[in-house]
């Protein structure tokens, strides 16, 4: 079965500062990898994603991930952290099928950021 | 595009009540997905479907719940009756495929 830990139920930075979510999944193939974030009473909203390709990922508002077979990871970086991206962070896992994907989501990282 | 549109956005019933969760997926897409979020549980996913088929309802909680998709545009997820413990944020989400899941705003539920 597959599944997701995100170890960091909450971080707090500095805003300027760099930022790194972790996130480990166990997947018997080649997972869909996922990150979204969500702010306070809305929807969750896709950051990036990756498949296959360039294990370095680069997505929306400067946030980018890397994907490292050998440790089973995905974690999710930014270089300066603005104030605007305290929001909470899931990353999921899924496999690549023909129709529908079911994803698996972590439990999320609560990101605080400090003015 | 409107994106996925979630009705209502907010939903405060009696235990015991018949509740009515709507969805309108993004036009063209053809998979989506019913999900539940709560403080002790997450972000579960109830049920899926593709092509307007059901393919995995093993989330569904129990009997009282059920969801159909009459139509590629129209998606309800009925609690019959609720309890409080149903109370959660309820999530729609559509795909193309096994694209991006892209999702509603959610409705918020109360059951009191």
């Amino acid at each position: 079965a597959q599944s997701v830990t995100q170890p960091d139920i909450h971080i707090t930075v500095s805003e300027g500062a760099s930022l790194e979510l972790r996130c480990n999944y166990s997947y018997g193939a080649t997972p869909y990898l996922f990150w979204y974030v969500q702010s306070p009473g809305q929807g969750l909203q896709l950051l990036l994603k990756y498949f296959s390709g360039d294990t370095l990922v680069q997505g929306i508002k400067g946030f980018e991930a890397e994907f490292k077979r050998s440790q089973s990871s995905f974690n999710l970086r930014k270089p300066s952290v603005h104030w605007s991206d305290a929001a909470e962070y899931f990353c999921a896992v899924g496999p690549f099928t023909g129709g529908g994907n079911k994803l698996t989501f972590g439990t999320g990282t609560q990101l605080k950021v400090e003015l | 595009d409107a994106g996925v549109i979630q009705s209502p956005r907010h939903e405060v019933t009696e235990m015991g009540q018949e509740v009515t969760l709507r969805c309108k997926p993004i036009s063209g897409h053809n998979s989506l997905f019913w999900y539940r979020q709560t403080m002790m549980r997450g972000l579960e996913l109830l049920i899926y479907f593709n092509n307007n088929v059901p393919i995995d309802d093993s989330g569904m909680p129990e009997d009282r719940f059920s969801a159909k998709m009459p139509n590629a545009s129209f998606s309800t997820l009925k609690i019959q009756p609720s309890e409080p413990r149903d109370s959660a944020v309820y999530f729609c989400a559509s795909s193309l495929g096994s694209d991006t899941q892209y999702f509603g705003p959610g409705t918020r539920l109360t059951v009191l």
